[in-house]
């Protein structure tokens, strides 16, 4: 199965900067079928991002999805104090998808 | 909007059989084309793919899995569940139920349950 790494662990950033999050494949993901979720602390992911660059419903804009092959990034443009979250990738190019271990965003 | 709903135990005992429902509300399982998943996550940990079921009943299971796995789906009553049997520590986890896209990504989930294993 393909395994996912995601960097950093955790990322603190002031709010108004850009936030990019790395996800790295141990094998290139087929069609590039990359998604990516947010976790609120005990709450149920949230799909952001699906097929790489594609933003789901309701999504704001400054959130945005990039990559291919092995190597993708998810880009907050201007974090906002709402966004503190746990980020995950998930690849569904190859059974059985897998996702990474999320990459934690807090606010200083 | 379609909501999902897990319930069940929250306390399984080691080497019995964990038993989850997941209701479905706002749209109906045998006319959706969507599927329908279950994924876990072990606390501080990442999330684990399950399996899927079809509104046929048709399943696909996690390898890694597949042998202590069944998965069910009721129309009648819009509901789909899981069964994990010979349970031990390491399935101790918040468990959701999603409804995943036919690209297999997934735009809904339910809130979740923690499920401990432990005597």
């Amino acid at each position: 199965e393909i395994v996912l790494t995601q960097s950093p662990v955790t990322l603190s950033l002031f709010p108004g900067e850009r936030a990019t999050l790395s996800c790295r494949a141990s094998q290139s993901v087929s069609n590039n079928y990359l998604a990516w979720y947010q976790q609120k602390p005990g709450q149920a992911p949230r799909l952001l991002i699906y097929d790489t660059s594609s933003r789901a419903t309701g999504i704001p804009d400054r959130f945005s999805g990039s990559g291919s092959g092995t190597d993708f990034s998810l880009t907050i443009s201007r974090l906002e104090p709402e966004d503190v979250a746990v980020y995950s990738c998930q690849q569904y190019g190859s059974s059985p998808g897998t996702f990474g271990q999320g990459t934690k965003v807090e606010i200083k | 909007q379609v909501q999902l709903q897990e319930s069940g135990p929250g306390l399984v005992k080691p080497s019995q059989t964990l038993s989850l429902t997941c209701t479905v509300s706002g749209g109906s399982i045998s006319r959706d084309s969507y599927y329908w998943s279950w994924i876990r996550q072990p606390a501080g940990k990442g999330l684990e793919w399950i399996g899927r079921i079809y509104a046929t009943g048709g399943t696909n299971y996690n390898p890694s899995l597949k042998s202590r796995v069944t998965m069910s789906v009721d129309t009648s009553n819009n509901q789909f569940s899981l069964n994990v049997r010979s349970v031990t520590a390491a399935d101790t986890a918040v468990y959701y139920c999603a409804r995943e896209s036919p690209l297999l990504w997934f735009p809904n989930w339910g809130q979740g349950t923690l499920v401990t294993v432990s005597t």
